[in-house]
């Protein structure tokens, strides 16, 4: 069955490291999307695709890397530049990119990262 | 500057009595209004959503109501139920705009 995957479910890095962070589709979708969610606060666009080999930062880009070289995966890079990577981090895809901000989202479950 | 607010970071509820879930926004360009259920563990999941050349969406259980002269929109649940028990994002987007601005949640518990 289709759905958006995400791994590993939880994740500890030590400071300095890099991290990458796994989504994958089987949806078909054309866009795809990277959230972080912090307590208290909504979704934060980290980075966001609308099509292979194609990708635009969101509100806060800085200290993330992505990259789409395959429509299924959409993996996000949390280099040792992010200041406070500890977070919950979701991916996302939608069918129409065109429609981005209208079009229905769906979502894996999540990434929560841990800096010790 | 927060665009989207949701202000109450929860909310009980009695089972079978009707959940209203409110969300405001202070952007005026927002166009189309959405609302996603969030389980623990889990990302959120797509559960209504209303243009603004609408009032109001009916779907099941869930009525979704904008009034933008007050630049606020409600989520109604009736009748509430233990499943519904979650946290609510309500999400607002501009026309041309490529992203979704979303409210930080608000925490439902159904009470038995």
């Amino acid at each position: 069955d289709g759905g958006i995957t995400q791994s590993p479910k939880y994740l500890f890095r030590k400071e300095g490291q890099n991290v990458t962070l796994s989504c994958e589709q089987n949806l078909n979708h054309d866009a795809m999307y990277w959230y972080r969610q912090d307590p208290g606060q909504g979704l934060r666009l980290i980075y966001y695709s609308q099509i292979v080999n194609d990708f635009q930062k969101g509100d806060i880009a800085e200290g993330y890397s992505v990259s789409r070289e395959k429509k299924e995966s959409f993996p996000l890079t949390v280099t040792s530049a992010q200041k406070n990577p500890t977070a919950f981090y979701l991916c996302a895809s939608s069918i129409d990119p065109s429609g981005m901000s209208t079009d229905t989202q769906y979502f894996g479950p999540g990434t929560r990262l841990t800096v010790l | 500057d927060q665009q989207v607010k949701q202000n109450s970071p929860s909310l009980s509820v009695q089972e079978g009595r009707i959940s209203i879930l409110n969300c405001d926004y202070t952007n005026s360009m927002f166009d189309y209004f959405l609302w996603y259920k969030k389980y623990p563990a889990e990302g959120p999941t797509f559960l209504i959503s209303i243009s603004s050349i609408k009032d109001k969406n009916e779907d099941g259980r869930f009525t979704v109501f904008l009034n933008k002269s007050a630049k606020h929109l409600s989520l109604h649940i009736v009748p509430s139920q233990p499943g519904d028990s979650a946290v609510y994002f309500c999400a607002a987007s501009a026309p041309s705009n490529y992203q979704l601005i979303w409210g930080a949640g608000t925490k439902l518990i159904i009470k038995p």
